[in-house]
């Protein structure tokens, strides 16, 4: 199963460019990598995903390497309001269908 | 667009004993996945169905069980409730189980279950 790993928590200032590192080393040719974010007492929210190229929405920025071994998600001008967990999710085939895999995600603190 | 609605939206179970936890799913949307996310921890996927048939699980033993109806809500069950099963509990719909993750994919506020 390709599993994604990510730092525990990282600090960003306000109105700087977060950048969330995550690994999945063993994805395999045809997963996708979805972010999505958690904030408080919330559900998960989508944020962007990507095969192979690098991917640009209203909310983020989504940077595969080459190999596909690991991608980057950047929030080009963060605010208070993206202080929340961040989770790198693939999603792997198995019998009868799928299963998605969250890791324990980054938390983001973004700091006036 | 409705959302994701989940009930209820907090629930003490007392250990051995049996829960149903309830998702209506985003108009529209025909597969509904379950989460469950213990404290300080990233969701943990339970089962996927598609159009009333289970299409993928994760690693939960029986005892946590789902149905899915022609409206497309759904239900998840567990039985023999163990200490362990306290946790938030997530529902996320989407339109299709091929590409579930894609901006149709919806997740609720969750179901705050403790089992004591």
């Amino acid at each position: 199963d390709a599993k994604t790993t990510q730092p525990p928590s990282m600090d960003c200032a306000e109105g700087r460019a977060a950048n969330l590192p995550c690994n999945h080393s063993t994805i395999s040719g045809n997963e996708y990598v979805y972010w999505y974010r958690q904030i408080h007492s919330q559900g998960p929210q989508y944020i962007i995903h990507g095969l192979k190229n690098n991917e640009t929405n209203e909310m983020a920025s989504l940077i595969i390497t080459e190999d596909r071994k690991s991608s980057t998600l950047i929030l080009p001008h963060a605010t208070l309001r993206d202080t929340a967990v961040y989770y790198c999710i693939v999603r792997v085939e198995a019998t009868g269908g799928f299963k998605t895999i969250f890791g324990a995600g980054t938390r983001l603190f973004v700091k006036a | 667009e409705t959302g994701v609605t989940q009930s209820p939206t907090h629930l003490i179970k007392t250990r051995g004993q049996q829960v149903t936890l309830r998702c209506s799913s985003q108009s529209g949307h025909n597969t509904v996945s379950w989460y469950q996310q213990a404290l300080g921890q990233g969701p943990q996927f339970i089962f996927q169905y598609y159009r009333e048939e289970e299409n993928g699980r994760g690693n939960f033993p029986p005892r946590f069980s789902g149905l899915q109806f022609p409206n497309y809500s759904s239900e998840l069950n567990v039985n023999a409730l163990e200490l362990d099963d306290s946790a938030l509990y997530l529902c996320a719909s989407s339109l299709a189980w091929d590409r579930v993750f894609d901006y149709g994919y919806t997740f609720g506020s969750g179901t705050r279950l403790t089992v004591v």
